[in-house]
């Protein structure tokens, strides 16, 4: 099955300590992206990779690292998280990056709570 | 640059009612647009696209036509369920650059027997 996998599906840290959050997607697409989801804010996108070794900043990149090292896998990284970073993230892949019209399929959710 | 505007929510509607949710969009190029739906818990699944203008996408009883003329693409249905709950979001991509997507708010969706 065809699917794009994130975990943890729900975290509660504190200020400051360092998370990775995994992903991983089965269907050999080049494309991965990171996006949080706000309230009134709909979606947005915080980093893309159009292959391995290959990132680049989306729009709301501040706080935030990632790595593309396996084409499969794209963890995102809170090197020290901040309250403002409290959200809900989806990673998402697509076939190739060039290629509008293609869908792009998500993970599940990662709901992140900082204290 | 590229935005989506999204209709307001939440909507309440009785089962077999008529839905409409409005969106509009602006893009530097030519795009393709999409909604995409998240049902509670989950992932966002695309519900429906359209790649060039007047096309219709269409996908379990939902249409949306892209209009260039009105810059618009929005959902309608003719008779909603209850497990068409949900949160819907209206979307475009860039043809050529394609690099991200640009979504709306999003539109909560609540369906009552």
């Amino acid at each position: 099955e065809a699917q794009v996998t994130q975990n943890p599906r729900y975290l509660i840290t504190v200020t400051g300590k360092k998370l990775t959050v995994t992903c991983s997607q089965n269907m050999n697409h080049e494309y991965m992206s990171w996006y949080r989801q706000d309230p009134g804010l709909g979606l947005r996108q915080i980093y893309y990779s159009m292959n391995v070794e290959v990132t680049d900043k989306g729009d709301v990149p501040e706080g935030y690292k990632v790595s593309r090292k396996e084409k499969r896998n794209f963890p995102l990284i809170l090197e020290s998280p901040s309250p403002n970073q409290t959200s809900l993230y989806f990673c998402a892949s697509r076939l190739r990056q060039g290629i509008g019209n293609t869908e792009a399929f998500f993970g599940q959710g990662t709901r992140l709570t900082v204290v | 640059g590229n935005s989506v505007t999204q209709m307001e929510g939440p909507v309440t509607l009785s089962e077999e009612a008529f839905l409409t949710i409005n969106c509009t969009y602006t893009a530097t190029g030519y795009p393709s647009l999409f909604w995409y739906v998240q049902y509670p818990g989950e992932g966002l699944q695309l519900l429906l696209k359209a790649t060039k203008a007047d096309d219709k996408g269409s996908n379990k009883g939902f249409e949306a036509t892209y209009r260039k003329e009105t810059t618009s693409f929005h959902l309608e249905k003719g008779s909603v369920q209850v497990s068409d709950s949900a949160v819907y979001f209206c979307a475009l991509s860039e043809k050529v650059t394609g690099n991200q997507f640009y979504f709306g708010t999003g539109t909560s969706l609540t369906v009552i027997p």
